[in-house]
């Protein structure tokens, strides 16, 4: 079963305008990364937070995690045209090795110029 | 400029043929995921290798699936024989995992195979 759940699926927002994508997930985790996909290419790491980390920036990128409610958010701030691509969420696997990787089925952000 | 690469960029074949992806991980990586996204599916863990030996190929299908590292700079995914469930996007990914204790490992991702399979 899936670990992480990205919501909204689809986000719609004006150049400008602040995104904010949540996950959930299922099981206690160590860490839980971000990851921006562009339409047709391979998916790029964004930002990794760790379960001791409350929140972690990186540029115009704020990522916030409480491991009470088991949620990560992702904040774009100032968002560009440049932003539009899919969202999603990574979390380690939660039994055996911690090498893998379970990812959700993202959010589709698109920022209208 | 580090990156996975992968070949072909898209393949399309008919239904029965053998159809045979690489992956070229980053130098230095030790670790190698393959992964198929699809738009009903999402990305689901086909199969993966730590220093080539192979972990994990619970995702794949092991009747027609294949996923080789015959060495450190080539990661091979096969489909034998192949069928038109099988139309996705095969990405490979590499990172760097220390082995005891938990990692924290950044996956990175090559560009994808397009498969279509008529």
């Amino acid at each position: 079963s899936q670990q992480g759940e990205e919501d909204p699926q689809a986000l719609s927002i004006q150049e400008g305008e602040n995104a904010t994508m949540n996950c959930s997930y299922k099981t206690s985790i160590n860490n839980l990364q971000w990851y921006r996909q562009n339409s047709g290419r391979g998916l790029v790491h964004l930002i990794l937070i760790r379960s001791n980390e409350r929140e972690k920036h990186s540029g115009r990128l704020r990522v916030t995690l409480d491991t009470s409610k088991k949620s990560s958010s992702l904040l774009i701030t100032a968002s560009r045209a440049a932003d539009t691509a899919s969202y999603f969420c990574a979390t380690p696997n939660s039994g055996g090795s911690n090498y893998k990787l379970t990812f959700g089925k993202g959010t589709l952000l698109t920022v209208n110029p | 400029d580090a990156r996975v690469t992968q070949t072909p960029r898209h393949k399309v074949t008919e239904m029965g043929q053998e159809v045979t992806m690489r992956c070229q991980p980053i130098l230095g990586h030790n670790t190698v995921f393959w992964y198929r996204q699809t738009m009903m599916q999402g990305l689901e863990l086909l199969a993966y290798f730590r220093n080539r030996a192979p972990l994990d190929d619970s995702g794949m299908p092991k009747d027609r699936f294949s996923a080789e590292m015959p060495d450190a700079t080539l990661a091979t995914l096969k489909i034998q024989p192949s069928e038109p469930r099988d139309s996705a996007v095969y990405f490979c990914a590499s990172g760097f995992t220390v082995s005891g204790g938990r990692t924290y490992n950044e996956q990175f991702f090559g560009p994808g195979t397009r498969l279509t399979v008529l």
